[in-house]
C-alpha cells in the first residue's frame, strides 16, 4: 500500500529533551515536506527537500532540523523542543514539486512540549 | 499579507444540504488551485485541483476558481453526513500554500 509513515503519533516530552519524528514513504517520491497544524493557522511548511541533494528552509523553520540522507526518509529534529513547537506535525511527499504536484500526507505526530 | 485566505468557520449544515465553501488568494500569478479534505486524526488527502479558470465538476463536489477577483469556491451538493470534514483550500505555483481549513458538519 502506498503511503507516507510518521512516527511517533503521540509525543509528550519536556523543554529541551532533543527528539526526532521519522518520517518514511513507499512511493519513490522525489520531493518531501514537513507542515504543522496549529488552530486558525492552518498547515505551514517547515522544510522541505527537493531531491535527497536539495532541502530548504519553509515558512517556519526555527527550531527544527532535518536530513534526507536517502530518498524514501525525511526526518524531523528538534533539537532542544520548547512548548510553542506543541502542535500537529504531518510529514508529506510528492512526485515532484510545483505545478499539480499531489501531495500524499502522512497521519500525523501529535506532539506536546511541557 | 497570506498568500490564501479562508473562513475557519466552523458550518453546520444539515444532511442533503448544499456547502458552499470560499477562498482568497493574494498573487494572480498563481494557476492550480487544490482543495484536500481532513478527516478528525488523520492527514490531508487532495479532493480536487483546478488549472487556471473555471470550473471542475466530480460527483457532488464542484470546485471553481475566478481568477479575476482571486476566488477559489468548493460546492457540495446532496452533502451527507461523510462529508464531515475539513476543508483546505491551497494555492500552487513552486510549492503548497494552504488555507486555514474550513470544519464542515453535515447533521444527520
Amino acid at each position: 500500500e502506498a503511503q507516507v509513515t510518521q512516527n511517533p503519533r503521540y509525543l509528550i516530552t519536556v523543554t529541551g529533551k532533543k527528539l526526532t519524528v521519522t518520517c518514511s514513504q513507499n512511493m519513490n517520491h522525489e520531493y518531501m515536506s514537513w507542515y504543522r497544524q496549529d488552530p486558525g493557522l492552518g498547515l505551514r511548511q517547515i522544510y522541505y527537500s527537493m531531491n535527497v541533494e536539495v532541502t530548504d528552509k519553509g515558512d517556519v523553520p526555527e527550531g527544527y532540523k532535518v536530513s534526507r540522507k536517502e530518498k524514501r526518509n525525511f526526518p524531523l529534529i528538534l533539537e532542544s523542543p520548547s512548548p510553542n513547537q506543541t502542535s500537529l506535525y504531518f510529514c508529506a511527499s510528492s512526485l515532484a514539486s510545483g505545478s499539480a504536484g499531489e501531495l500524499f500526507f502522512g497521519e500525523g505526530s501529535r506532539l506536546t512540549v511541557l | 499579507q497570506k498568500e490564501v485566505e479562508q473562513d475557519p468557520g466552523p458550518l453546520s449544515v444539515p444532511e442533503g444540504a448544499i456547502v458552499s465553501l470560499n477562498c482568497t488568494y493574494s498573487n494572480s500569478a498563481f494557476q492550480y488551485f487544490m482543495w484536500y479534505r481532513q478527516y478528525s486524526r488523520k492527514g490531508p488527502e487532495l479532493l480536487m485541483y483546478t488549472y487556471s479558470s473555471g470550473n471542475k465538476e466530480d460527483g457532488r463536489f464542484t470546485a471553481q476558481v475566478d481568477k479575476s477577483s482571486k476566488y477559489i469556491s468548493l460546492f457540495i451538493r446532496d452533502s451527507q453526513p461523510s462529508d464531515s470534514a475539513t476543508y483546505l483550500c491551497a494555492v500552487n505555483d513552486y510549492k503548497l500554500s494552504f488555507g486555514a481549513g474550513t470544519t464542515v458538519t453535515v447533521r444527520a
